[in-house]
């Protein structure tokens, strides 16, 4: 079976603009989650989204968020970067409900200069 | 709320060594509890779990027990090898699916 897939998983943004992360899960898993990982601020959640309807969410603000697809696959936007999203962003994946483990895809390392 | 904290890196140790790690959480109600580790430019694995107090999890010679009355789930393994150096994360989770990560704690073992 294949596991959490994330593209792309380089890039390089300028301040200002905007960027979509893409995450797919694995097969039959129906949640997925998103995290963002700095060394500073260590793993921090974002959301997870569950059938197309995002459950929970953490305390980012507005210029973050979501979507999930009929097929689970689920993208992440950030609108007008700030130096401060550098990260990596990991996407994770579990069956439905909780609380199970969850299964982390490889991540997206975001540079904005 | 809830909370995980776990100690602070970074755990340097040699070859053979004894490894603890803690960890304790807050939380309400009965919560899961993982230990996750990422090796360096991966992202996270699951390394155990443990769903109810006084639980084991326990792989790949790495062990951790659920004490509620401690609210505890140190990680421990008896003889650490060099690829064991990893960032290891500690977990928990409510009904629900939210996850809450501790800071992570860094070893390194050396030959």
């Amino acid at each position: 079976k294949a596991g959490v897939t994330q593209t792309p998983r380089y890039l390089i943004k300028t301040r200002g603009q905007q960027v979509t992360l893409s995450c797919s899960p694995i097969s039959g898993h129906r949640s997925v989650s998103w995290y963002q990982q700095t060394p500073g601020q260590g793993l921090q959640f974002l959301f997870e989204y569950f059938s197309e309807t995002q459950r929970n969410k953490g305390n980012f603000p507005g210029r973050f968020s979501g979507r999930q697809f009929s097929n689970s696959r689920s993208e992440m936007n950030v609108s007008t970067l700030e130096l401060g999203d550098s990260a990596l962003y990991l996407c994770a994946s579990s069956l439905a409900g909780g609380p199970g483990e969850q299964y982390f895809g490889p991540g997206t390392r975001l540079t904005v200069t | 709320g809830n909370s995980v904290t776990q100690m602070e890196g970074p755990v340097t140790l040699s070859e053979e060594a004894f490894l603890t790690i803690n960890c304790t959480y807050t939380a309400t109600g009965y919560p899961s509890l993982f230990w996750y580790v990422q090796y360096p430019g991966e992202g996270l694995q699951l390394l155990l779990k443990a769903t109810k107090a006084d639980d084991k999890g326990s792989n790949k010679g790495f062990e951790a027990t659920y004490r509620k009355e401690t609210t505890s789930f140190h990680l421990e393994k008896g003889s650490v090898q060099v690829s064991d150096s990893a960032v290891y994360f500690c977990a928990l989770s409510k009904p629900g699916n939210q996850f809450y990560f501790g800071t992570g704690t860094s070893l390194t073992v050396i030959p």
